[in-house]
C-alpha cells in the first residue's frame, strides 16, 4: 500500500530564506506527483505536477524535483515571503488508485 | 481561469439526516473525484467518476454514499444517513485526463460538513 510521508511537519523561517520541503513515498511505481498548497480552512491549490518520466518542474520561485527510484521529491521555495505561509501537501498518483496524500508541512514565513 | 466550485461552503446537519454536496467541475474535464479531510488528518480519496459511472472507490465509500451527475455541469455527493464521523471537509476535484495522462487534478474550495 502506498504511503506518503512529509518532513518536517512544521517549519518556521525568516522572510527571504530559501527552504526545502521533503516528501517520500514507499512505492516507486507512480504516474505522477503533485504538490499542493492549502491555506487554513481552504481548498487545495495545485502548484506543480511532475510526470514520472520527469525529474523536475519549475514555476516562479518554486522548483519541485522527483527521484522516483529512491521514492523522494523535494519542493524548493526561493526567497520565501510571508504570503508563502500555508500547508504544503505532496500527493502521488500510484498505479491503481487516485491521489495518495501526505499529511503536509505547515510553513510559517516570519516578516 | 476556470475553477472547480462547490456549494455550500459549510453544511451543518443532524446525525441521521441526508446531505447532498454539490460541485461544478471545470467544463472540459472528463474525470471527477471526491476526497475528504477529517480535521488534522490526511486528505483521503472517496470516489472517482468517468463516463457517467463510478470508476474507482475507496473503502470509505460505503452504501451510505452515492454520486451522481444529474446534468451536464453538476456533480453531487450524497450521504444518506450522516454519522458523527462523517464530519470533515469534502473536496471535489476534476481532471482533463485520467491516470497516465497529464492528469493534473484541480480541487474546489471544499464543503465543511458538521454532523451534530
Amino acid at each position: 500500500k502506498q504511503e506518503v510521508t512529509q518532513i518536517p511537519a512544521a517549519l518556521s523561517v525568516p522572510e527571504g530564506e530559501n527552504l526545502v520541503l521533503n516528501c517520500s513515498f514507499t512505492d516507486s511505481a507512480i504516474y505522477n506527483l503533485q504538490w499542493f498548497r492549502q491555506d487554513p480552512g481552504k481548498g487545495l491549490t495545485s502548484l506543480l505536477l511532475i510526470q514520472s518520466s520527469q525529474r523536475e518542474q519549475t514555476s516562479g520561485r518554486l522548483n519541485a524535483s522527483l527521484d522516483k527510484s529512491s521514492g523522494r521529491s523535494t519542493l524548493y521555495i526561493a526567497a520565501s515571503q510571508p504570503g508563502d505561509s500555508a500547508t504544503y501537501l505532496c500527493a502521488v498518483l500510484p498505479g491503481n488508485t487516485p491521489l495518495v496524500f501526505g499529511k503536509g508541512t505547515r510553513l510559517s514565513v516570519i516578516a | 481561469e476556470p475553477e472547480v466550485t462547490q456549494t455550500p461552503s459549510h453544511q451543518v446537519t443532524q446525525m441521521g439526516q441526508e446531505v447532498i454536496l454539490r460541485c461544478v467541475p471545470i467544463s472540459n474535464h472528463l474525470y471527477f473525484y471526491w476526497y475528504r479531510q477529517i480535521l488534522g488528518q490526511k486528505v483521503e480519496f472517496l470516489v472517482s467518476f468517468y463516463n457517467n459511472e463510478i470508476s474507482e472507490k475507496s473503502e470509505i465509500f460505503d452504501d451510505q454514499f452515492s454520486v451522481e451527475r444529474p446534468d451536464g455541469s453538476n456533480f453531487t455527493l450524497k450521504i444518506r444517513s450522516t454519522k458523527l464521523e462523517d464530519s470533515a471537509m469534502y473536496f471535489c476535484a476534476s481532471s482533463e485526463t485520467g491516470r497516465g495522462g497529464i492528469g493534473t487534478q484541480y480541487f474546489g474550495p471544499g464543503t465543511r460538513l458538521t454532523v451534530l
